[in-house]
């Protein structure tokens, strides 16, 4: 059990910019889920996978974020045409299914400038 | 809509003095209950969770918590705080949801500990 990883830890763009990042989850995990914190807040929910299948996404993810998890494995999540207010850490998470433990990766460090 | 209040936005305590750290929720069914804690820069590591049966869960680094039903509450205790227990935590609540389980965070406790 590597845990969940992050990549990139910390990105730094001009705004305008594209942006992806990517999320390993835990190997025998099925379910993905990526949040959004903002300093002083604590995260908020943006969508989840369960395998390939995208079943829910919070009205926080506007059109310029979109969310892949193609086979069912890592899952990336881009941000086009970056505003300063995306700046923020982006946390992604993984559980079995059926199960209600989610673990968390170390999260990546969107700053948009 | 589920929504989670934690009161307390700093928190200082004295090493080795106890510590509790309030949570109320909002939760239309039976809630799931978690306690995450995170250093600066880091992401989110599970201290404790309530499902199910006994409302006095114990948890990892010597923390406990008490679901209470009637009072909408998790709060979360430890006897005796460690300098190392300064960081931030985060009680959230989940449920099932299209069969997901999305937690819905608090806006976090920040503790500091004196030595």
């Amino acid at each position: 059990d590597t845990g969940v990883s992050q990549n990139p830890r910390h990105k730094i763009t001009k705004r305008g910019q594209n942006v992806t990042f990517r999320c390993d989850p835990i190997s025998e995990h099925n379910r993905l889920y990526w949040y959004r914190q903002t300093l002083g807040q604590g995260p908020e929910f943006l969508t989840y996978f369960q395998n390939e299948a995208q079943l829910e996404k919070s009205r926080l993810l506007s059109d310029r974020f979109s969310a892949e998890r193609p086979k069912g494995s890592f899952s990336t999540l881009e941000i086009q045409r970056t505003e300063q207010g995306d700046s923020a850490m982006y946390l992604c998470a993984s559980s079995r299914a059926g199960g209600n433990e989610q673990f968390f990766g170390p999260g990546t460090r969107l700053t948009v400038l | 809509a589920q929504s989670v209040t934690q009161p307390d936005i700093h928190i200082t305590v004295s090493e080795g003095a106890s510590l509790e750290l309030r949570c109320n929720y909002s939760y239309g069914a039976t809630p799931y209950l978690f306690w995450y804690v995170q250093s600066p820069g880091q992401g989110l590591q599970l201290l404790l969770k309530y499902f199910s049966g006994d409302t006095l869960v114990q948890g990892i680094k010597g923390f406990e918590a008490e679901f209470k039903r009637s009072q909408s509450s998790f709060n979360l205790r430890k006897p005796s705080v460690h300098w190392s227990d300064a960081a931030e935590y985060f009680c959230a609540v989940g449920g099932l949801t299209g069969g997901g389980n999305k937690l819905t965070f608090g806006t976090g406790t920040q503790l500091k500990v004196e030595l």
